[in-house]
């Protein structure tokens, strides 16, 4: 079955760097785009980046674009996000999600991991 | 980023009501929409994908219509299970954003 563990959550200071991963299993994950979407504390969901199945491309929420970089590892069958600059409004569970065709919706989530950006 | 609208932000209905949730891009945007629900404390689950395809394992009360700019969600007879908040998204161009409405919380 379709698996997908994040890790790499905590507490970082602002304008500290924080990397997330995303372990892939029971699905091609070369086949796949795959997303990263947040959702801050009681608050609705925000997209923030997606990846080609490839790699090769890569788009970003405006809110992130500069800041944050998202790039996967097919020999891992790993998902990363590259989180720099880091805000107080970037506090939030951070999931990733299997795209449902080269770029989509998202047909599998993770269960999230927590960044909270504090001094 | 290309914004999202729902309405209304949020609704009370009766179980066996049928409930209509409306989404709106401000551009065209096809069929490339997709519905999710999330429970309290759960993870979204994909609903509706190309505006009107039922994923695999959803319960058949819930549809989706539209095109373009103008999209509709709507559960036929509400159940208790229903209770959460279901979202929209746009994912007709990577490039700019696959951006999420802000949500419509269904309650009972």
């Amino acid at each position: 079955q379709v698996q997908l563990v994040e890790s790499g959550g905590g507490v970082v200071q602002p304008g500290r760097s924080l990397r997330l991963s995303c372990a892939a299993s029971g699905f091609t994950f070369t086949t796949y785009g795959m997303d990263w979407v947040r959702q801050a504390p009681g608050k609705g969901l925000e997209w923030v980046a997606v990846i080609s199945y490839d790699g090769n491309n890569k788009y970003y929420a405006d809110s992130v674009k500069g800041r944050f970089t998202i790039s996967r590892d097919n020999s891992k069958n790993t998902l990363y996000l590259h989180m720099n600059s880091l805000r107080a409004e970037d506090t939030a569970v951070y999931f990733c999600a299997k795209g449902l065709d080269t770029y989509g919706p998202g047909d599998y989530w993770g269960q999230g991991t927590l960044v909270t950006v504090s001094s | 980023d290309i914004q999202m609208t729902q309405s209304p932000s949020s609704l009370s209905a009766s179980v066996g009501d049928r409930v209509t949730i409306t989404c709106r891009a401000r551009q065209g945007i096809g069929k490339y929409l997709a519905w999710y629900q999330q429970k309290p404390g759960k993870v979204p689950k994909l609903l509706i994908f190309a505006a009107s395809t039922l994923q695999s394992g959803v319960p058949s009360r819930f549809s989706g219509s539209g095109s373009e700019t103008d999209f509709t969600l709507t559960i036929s007879s509400l159940q208790p299970e229903d209770v959460a908040t279901y979202y929209c998204q746009k994912y007709d161009s990577a490039p700019q954003g696959f951006t999420f409405g802000p949500g419509t919380k269904v309650d009972i």
